[in-house]
């Protein structure tokens, strides 16, 4: 079955320490995204991905980096920069252009990464 | 910049009654789609239904339809014959045709009583 993976399930940082969450989609999409979500909160946008090799800032980009080598997998990396990174990450891919662009296009997501400060 | 307001932050439905959830929009962006997204206690996201800009009939999937009111810029999620399982966030959401840049609004989350 075709779907979106995230790994680890749960995720604890130490001080100072970057770590990075794993995004691989087999649904040969080729928009990906990242979002954080704070509890009884909504999703922001961390960083999204059209093609592979490019990616864009999303509203809270400072303290994480990203990457697209592959059109399959979109690694996030929280750095020791991001100074509160306790929170659920999402990870989701759409396939982009459609008949109206990106517009018709839902996203698939991932099962989530619970990310803890020790 | 493009922003997604919902209103409500908890909702309560008797079973087998319709709900309204409200979700407002803005955007200078003529070409968008609207989502829904509902979420249960569990974490993981479940589509439930699209509506395009240029859509000029609102779109209905099963029990769930969307009220699309372009002038207003809202797009309220309507759940009919409300089941015990309905119980969840639910989280309205934009895509910027263009960009490719989506927004997601604060959520509401929905309780179904017996």
């Amino acid at each position: 079955d075709g779907g979106i993976t995230q790994s680890p399930k749960y995720l604890f940082r130490k001080e100072g320490q970057n770590v990075t969450l794993s995004c691989e989609q087999n649904l040969n999409h080729d928009a990906m995204y990242w979002y954080r979500q704070d509890p009884g909160q909504g999703l922001r946008l961390i960083y999204y991905s059209q093609i592979v090799n490019d990616f864009q800032k999303g509203d809270i980009a400072e303290g994480y980096s990203v990457s697209r080598e592959k059109k399959e997998s979109f690694p996030l990396t929280v750095t020791s920069a991001q100074k509160n990174p306790t929170a659920f990450y999402l990870c989701a891919s759409s396939r982009g252009f459609g008949q109206a662009g990106y517009s018709n296009q839902p996203q698939h997501f991932g099962d989530g990464t619970r990310l803890s400060i020790l | 910049a493009q922003k997604i307001t919902q209103t409500q932050p908890g909702m309560f439905v008797q079973e087998k009654e319709a709900v309204t959830l409200d979700c407002t929009y803005d955007t200078s962006d003529p070409s968008y789609g609207l989502f829904w997204y509902k979420q249960p206690s569990s974490g993981e996201m479940i589509f439930l239904i699209y509506q395009g800009s240029y859509d000029q009939q609102n779109a209905t999937e099963g029990r769930y339809s969307l009220n699309f009111q372009k002038a207003r810029k809202s797009a309220n999620l309507v759940i009919s014959a409300s089941q015990l399982g309905d119980s969840a966030m639910y989280f309205c959401a934009m895509l910027n045709t263009n960009a490719g840049k989506s927004t997601f609004g604060d959520g509401t989350t929905l309780t179904v009583k017996p």
